[in-house]
């Protein structure tokens, strides 16, 4: 099956400075790549993916780069704001046609104002 | 703006007790995950329905876990008896996946808590 690591497991940057958190996949065949987001108390919703036919798919403040000969995608929030804080999740699925997608680990990013 | 629902929201019980956590997947999708999450493990999967048949539930305790569908819209999940260990938030989550893609965007409920004493 497939396996998905996340890093950094947390990350705490200063109001408008970068963050890039980074996931490394197994599958060469995983061609989706979601990013999702979770705030206190709630359930994850997902913020930006990418499909393995694009390098970069840009949304506003966030964008996910996927380097699929090195098996990593990343995810990039710009101009980071204190709103930005939560656990950030990656995933990608695995072939051969099970449509259940491996979560990271998760990324805590706080955003200090 | 279409959500997933799942009630209660909130749930604490005694160990022994039987505990059902519902959910609604969003009307449409044909993919139901059930997720345990907590500190320790992250988010787990626990059971996958697609066209409200269980595909996979490798990651459920079959013992005391069941996943179900009644209908299209209603997943269950329950458990019996219930141990302080499966004290955790447990979520649904529900997608379209269509042929020829292998996989799709999933859609979280908020979560049921459950605390076991």
């Amino acid at each position: 099956g497939e396996n998905v690591e996340q890093h950094p497991s947390t990350l705490s940057v200063q109001e408008g400075d970068s963050a890039v958190i980074k996931c490394t996949y197994s599958d060469s065949a995983s061609n989706y790549f979601p990013w999702y987001k979770q705030e206190l108390g709630k359930g994850p919703q997902l913020i930006i993916d990418i499909r393995s036919n694009v390098g970069e798919k840009k949304d506003q403040r966030i964008a996910v780069t996927l380097n699929k000969t090195a098996k990593h995608f990343s995810l990039h929030i710009t101009e980071t704001q204190p709103e930005d804080s939560a656990v950030y999740f990656c995933a990608a699925p695995p072939s051969g046609g099970s449509y259940i997608p491996t979560f990271g680990r998760g990324t805590s990013l706080i955003v200090h104002p | 703006d279409a959500r997933v629902t799942q009630t209660p929201r909130d749930k604490v019980t005694e160990m022994g007790q039987e505990v059902t956590m519902r959910c609604q997947p969003i009307l449409g999708h044909n993919t139901v995950f059930w997720y345990r999450q907590t500190m320790m493990q992250g988010l787990e999967l626990l059971a996958y329905f697609r066209n409200r048949a269980p595909l996979d539930d490798s990651g459920m305790p079959k013992d005391r876990f069941s996943a179900e569908m009644p209908d299209a819209t209603l997943a269950t999940l329950k458990i019996q008896p219930s141990e302080p260990r499966d004290s955790a938030v447990y979520f649904c989550a529900s997608g379209l996946v269509l042929a020829g893609l292998s996989t799709d965007t999933q859609y979280f409920g908020p979560g049921t808590r459950l605390t076991v004493l």
